[in-house]
């Protein structure tokens, strides 16, 4: 198994650009979490998607930030217009939910620079 | 919500003592607490999880122990490795909604010094 796989590795960008980052879960998992971690904030998390449905998007900062599943192998978390302090390392999870909880598996990351 | 505290924010030991990171957690409905480890630069990784119904949970150096009662939980680390140093979250899950809803605690940075 590949694990959770994200794209890019990093991004450095000016601000006022768009952002795209990309996710793509583990076969079979029909959960998958945003999450972007800083270090004053620690990991928070921006929203929550079951089986290509977002289910809590509570956690989303403000207009500028949406995410998308179009289908069970991908999701994209879109940041436009981009800020400086939308700096941070955002992670993509993914997790089987079932009865009873099943843990989240993380991807490698998105280190996002916005200068 | 769920508000998870975690202490110590940082943590140094010498290489073969133990170390205790504790959490406490304020929703009395979350069922299950996972553990993660994040090692420089890289992604968390479950290292151990408990559910309520568990009071304590071991796998090898490592252990973790639940009081529902007080709502606190915490991490045990025995004989220390330098391999062991990184950043330790701990979580409070419960179902919401139908899913079960995750709450990180702030992490604790653990050195181990040889």
């Amino acid at each position: 198994d590949a694990g959770v796989i994200q794209s890019p590795r990093h991004e450095v960008t000016e601000m006022g650009q768009e952002v795209t980052l990309r996710c793509k879960p583990i076969s079979g998992h029909n959960s998958l979490f945003w999450y972007r971690q800083t270090m004053m904030r620690g990991l928070e998390l921006l929203i929550y998607f079951n089986n290509n449905v977002p289910i809590d998007d509570s956690g989303m900062p403000e207009d500028r930030f949406s995410a998308k599943m179009p289908n069970a192998s991908f999701s994209t978390l879109k940041i436009q217009p981009s800020e400086p302090r939308d700096s941070a390392v955002y992670f993509c999870a993914s997790s089987f939910t079932r009865q009873g909880y099943q843990p989240q598996h993380f991807g490698d990351g998105t280190r996002l620079s916005i200068l | 919500g769920e508000n998870v505290e975690q202490h110590p924010s940082t943590l140094s030991v010498q290489e073969g003592d133990s170390a205790v990171i504790k959490c406490t957690y304020s929703d009395s409905a979350s069922n299950y607490f996972p553990w993660y480890k994040q090692e420089l630069g890289k992604r968390p990784q479950l290292i151990i999880d408990i559910r309520s119904n568990v009071g304590e949970k071991k796998d090898q150096r490592i252990a973790v122990t639940l009081n529902k009662t007080a709502k606190h939980f915490s991490l045990h680390i025995t004989e220390t490795q330098p391999e062991d140093s990184a950043v330790y979250f701990c979580a409070a899950s419960k179902e919401s909604g139908g899913y079960q809803k995750v709450t990180f605690g702030i992490g604790t940075k653990l050195q181990v010094i040889p």
